[in-house]
């Protein structure tokens, strides 16, 4: 079935440092590509999304490329801020099924 | 800006009780998840809700669980015998359409602890 691999966390940086968080699916057909994250008592909200191969989502200065060659949807920012400090969830959602398919989540934590 | 809600944001019960989740989803949607996540491990899609009926749902969500719109603004999972295995954060979300391409707004959890 449809599945979702990232990055095992916890990832810890410096304020400033350049973030990669890997992520690579498995899944029938072109599913859509999503990035979420969850601040500290907070739910799951959508960061980004890419709905077809070679598109990039951006949004507060993270990005992803839908790359279908190698099944990957990396996020990378090139300066982070500690508020950026969360948890990170790739995930997967198989046009005709309407369920949302996880990674684990990687913790980001950044330093001052 | 509208939000998904969920109460309580814990609950704790003795194994072999029901429970409730309550969810109030964004107002316009019509429609309606709940997934779970078990500590340290991946969020799961429990079932979606569309018009009232059960449009998906995953072979976690078996006899034990249903869900219900009693109103024009609640949505609830109910867990009709817990487990200690039900012991996990459970999330709703909504969306205003169905289909690949649409963002499913999430609650910021209800946290189940199964004793």
């Amino acid at each position: 079935g449809d599945s979702v691999t990232q990055m095992e966390g916890p990832v810890t940086l410096s304020e400033e440092a350049f973030l990669t968080i890997n992520c690579t699916y498995t899944a029938t057909g072109y599913p859509s590509l999503f990035w979420y994250v969850q601040y500290p008592g907070e739910g799951l909200q959508l960061l980004l999304k890419a709905t077809k191969a070679d598109d990039k989502g951006s949004n507060k200065g993270f990005e992803a490329t839908y790359r279908k060659e190698t099944t990957s949807f990396h996020l990378e920012k090139g300066s982070v801020q500690v508020s950026d400090s969360a948890v990170y969830f790739c995930s997967s959602n198989r046009g005709g099924s309407e369920k949302l398919v996880f990674g684990k989540g990687t913790k980001l934590t950044v330093n001052p | 800006e509208p939000e998904v809600t969920q109460t309580p944001s814990h609950q704790v019960t003795q194994m072999g009780q029901e429970v409730i989740l309550r969810c109030v989803p964004i107002s316009n949607h019509l429609y309606f998840y709940w997934y779970r996540q078990i500590l340290g491990q991946k969020v799961e899609f429990l079932v979606s809700f569309y018009n009232n009926e059960i449009s998906e749902k995953s072979e976690i969500f078996d006899d034990q669980f249903s869900v219900e719109r009693p109103d024009g603004s609640n949505f609830t999972l109910k867990i009709r015998s817990t487990k200690l295995e039900d012991s996990a954060m459970y999330f709703c979300a909504s969306s205003d359409r169905t289909g690949g391409t649409d963002t499913q707004y999430f609650g910021p959890g209800t946290r189940l602890t199964v004793l």
